[in-house]
């Protein structure tokens, strides 16, 4: 069936230093894609979204892009900072539909 | 604040029990949903309500029901709680059809004994 997936399950990286997070996608059809961020003990939190007709978008410190071609999503985060520590989750939605299907999740340690 | 609000907080039951989630959104929002949360997973959808009066399974609705009271609330029904269902319980809301991300509640933890 269909399903949202990560590359890697922990990341740790130097503060200052740029992330990258990974999520793979298997569903084509997939039309809207999310990222969230979800600190210990505290609900997701959106951080920034993507529609299938782009394939960059770009927030504060953040940037989604999306590769259609190899259903490959990231996220990237700029001069990254102790705050930014948390479990990172991909998630899509299918066509005109509200469900979202997530990812796993990918966890961000940042050290000193 | 605006958002969404879940009670409790944390829950202990006893296998066999039964309890009510409540979720409710002061954003005027159509859509909600609820979704668990297992150690080392992501959010699997439970129901949903794609508006008042509407409700619909997701990919885990065994042993839940749901109900919409109103456009704000949106419940979630365990009648005969099990350890399988010890969990995070997460409610979330969005504003129409596909094109917004979700706003979600700060959780339920709920162990079942």
């Amino acid at each position: 069936g269909e399903s949202v997936g990560l590359h890697l399950p922990t990341l740790s990286v130097q503060e200052g230093d740029n992330s990258i997070i990974n999520c793979a996608y298997s569903n084509s059809a997939s039309d809207y894609f999310i990222w969230y961020k979800q600190e210990s003990g505290k609900g997701p939190q959106f951080i920034i979204d993507i529609r299938s007709n782009m394939d960059k978008r770009q927030g504060q410190r953040v940037t989604v892009l999306l590769n259609k071609t190899v259903k490959h999503l990231s996220l990237q985060i700029a001069a990254t900072q102790p705050g930014d520590s948390a479990v990172y989750f991909c998630a899509e939605t299918l066509g005109n539909t509200d469900k979202l299907i997530f990812g796993t999740g990918t966890r961000l340690q940042v050290f000193p | 604040n605006a958002g969404v609000t879940q009670t409790p907080k944390f829950q202990v039951l006893k296998t066999g029990q039964s309890m009510t989630l409540q979720c409710a959104q002061d954003m005027n929002h159509n859509s909600m949903y609820w979704y668990r949360q297992d150690p080392g997973m992501g959010l699997r959808l439970i129901y949903y309500s794609a508006s008042e009066g509407t409700t619909d399974k997701g990919e885990v609705p065994n042993g839940y029901n749901v109900s919409r009271l109103n456009k704000r609330e949106f419940s979630l029904r365990l009648e005969s709680a099990a350890p399988s269902q010890t969990s995070v319980y997460f409610c979330a809301s969005s504003a129409s059809t596909g094109i917004s991300g979700y706003t979600f509640g700060s959780g339920t933890r709920l162990t079942v004994v």
